[in-house]
């Protein structure tokens, strides 16, 4: 079974520039997250999504970050415009519906905004 | 919102040795997932383990609900357990702030 998938691997841009990021989850998995890793931390959710629908974008920073997931399957994150504190690892993760629900992660995009 | 707190936050082993890490939260949870970051950044699952006892070859882990806590013990430690150690709660999975492990050889 493939893992979850993402791309681009790395990314450096200069600050006030814009940012996309992609996964594609598990097949099958209805749930998908985003989070943001900051060097030393543990990661922090972003945003969830139920199929194509949001269920909890609560920790977004909506004045800057985006996210769609139209089909119900894969996703962008996009950043725009970038600022420096956004330099981290963007994590995708995914996972199945029902009372088991274990979250699966992809690779992570590390971002460094210069 | 809930809380997780995990440590020691770092431990040093010598090849070979047994340790244990713990996880608090602070409130009721219906999922708890163990973590191991790698030194390239990839997040593995360990264990999911809301409740009860697992073991997976030298590692195994423990988790009591009622009183708020869970923990890992890896036994027998080899250089390639090296790395970051999470904790995660909840559907939405809060991360405690992790345990780093070295093993020296």
């Amino acid at each position: 079974e493939a893992g979850v998938a993402q791309s681009p691997r790395y990314k450096i841009i200069e600050k006030r520039q814009s940012v996309a990021f992609w996964c594609n989850p598990i097949s099958g998995h209805a749930t998908l997250y985003w989070y943001q890793q900051i060097l030393g931390q543990g990661p922090k959710l972003l945003i969830q999504f139920q199929n194509n629908g949001v269920v909890d974008d609560s920790q977004l920073p909506k004045d800057r970050f985006s996210a769609e997931r139209l089909k119900g399957v894969d996703s962008t994150l996009k950043i725009q415009p970038a600022k420096l504190e956004d330099s981290a690892v963007y994590l995708c993760a995914s996972s199945s519906l029902g009372a088991y629900n274990e979250q699966f992660f992809g690779p992570g995009t590390r971002l460094t905004v210069l | 919102g809930i809380q997780v707190e995990q440590s020691p936050p770092d431990l040093i082993l010598q090849e070979g040795a047994n340790s244990t890490l713990r996880c608090n939260f602070s409130d009721s949870v219906n999922n708890l997932q163990w973590f191991h970051q790698n030194p390239w950044g990839q997040l593995i699952n360990l264990f999911y383990i809301p409740s009860g006892t697992k073991q997976n070859g030298r590692l195994s882990a423990t988790t009591v609900a009622t009183e708020r806590y869970s923990l890992l013990y890896i036994s027998s430690s080899q250089t390639t357990d090296s790395g970051v150690y999470f904790c995660a709660v909840e559907l939405e999975l809060v991360f405690g702030k992790g345990t780093k492990l070295t093993v020296n050889p």
